[in-house]
């Protein structure tokens, strides 16, 4: 069973960093792609950015991209997003999400890691 | 970039009643790369269709996707107790990826 692990709630200050990650289990984690998905407080969802952890090449949102960082460690299994300087305005859940195919669905989703950044 | 627009926005209908929802993407959407999620309070996304009309596993098939090009329609044909919840549609045709607004099925 296609499973992913997410690290647990964050707060931060404004303009610190942050890495938040997400592990998978139950498949090989170099033959799925794995995409970053934000929710902001009441809002819907959006599209951060993806990777293919096999290679590491990464796609980005126009509105993400030089602000957010996509990485993965394939030794743990494990995909990260990373912030170098966070704003109040990244305060939000995030999901990551895990699929075959970089044109497929979302069939697999971790449990969000909720990220709050206040002063 | 491909813009999706998710009507109504809010839906309020009784159990067993039928639910219409409506995504209406601004260029067409690449192979009919258009999916269906749910989302409930406190939970994660679900994948409900993909492929416009493809049911997930374990879906039930009171569940419905349908649509091609620019206009995609989820049918939900007797609304169950657990089937309140938010409904976005996602188009994972072109890049970048983008999800509609959503649909408050209440």
């Amino acid at each position: 069973e296609v499973q992913l692990v997410q690290s647990g709630a964050e707060v931060k200050k404004p303009g610190e960093s942050l890495r938040i990650s997400c592990k998978g289990s139950g498949y090989t984690f170099t033959t799925y792609w794995i995409t970053w998905v934000r929710q902001m407080p009441g809002k819907g969802l959006e599209w951060m950015g993806t990777i293919d952890p096999s290679d590491s090449y990464t796609k980005y949102s126009p509105s993400f991209q030089g602000h957010v960082t996509i990485s993965a460690d394939n030794s743990i299994a494990t995909a990260y997003l990373q912030w170098s300087s966070l704003k109040a305005s990244d305060t939000a859940i995030y999901y990551c999400a895990t699929h075959y195919y970089d044109t497929s669905a979302y069939r697999n989703w971790g449990q969000g890691s909720l990220v709050t950044v206040s002063s | 970039e491909i813009v999706l627009t998710q009507s109504p926005g809010t839906l309020s209908l009784s159990p067993g009643e039928r639910a219409t929802l409506s995504c209406r993407a601004s260029q067409s959407v690449t192979n009919n790369y258009l999916a269906w999620y749910q989302q409930k309070p406190g939970q994660a996304p679900r994948l409900l269709i993909s492929g416009a009309s493809g049911r997930a596993t374990g879906i039930p098939d009171r569940f419905s996707g349908s649509g091609s090009g620019t206009d995609f329609t989820l049918t939900i044909s007797r609304l169950e107790p657990e089937d309140f919840a938010v409904y976005y549609c996602q188009q994972y045709g072109s890049s970048p990826r983008a999800f509609g607004q959503g649909t408050k099925v209440e």
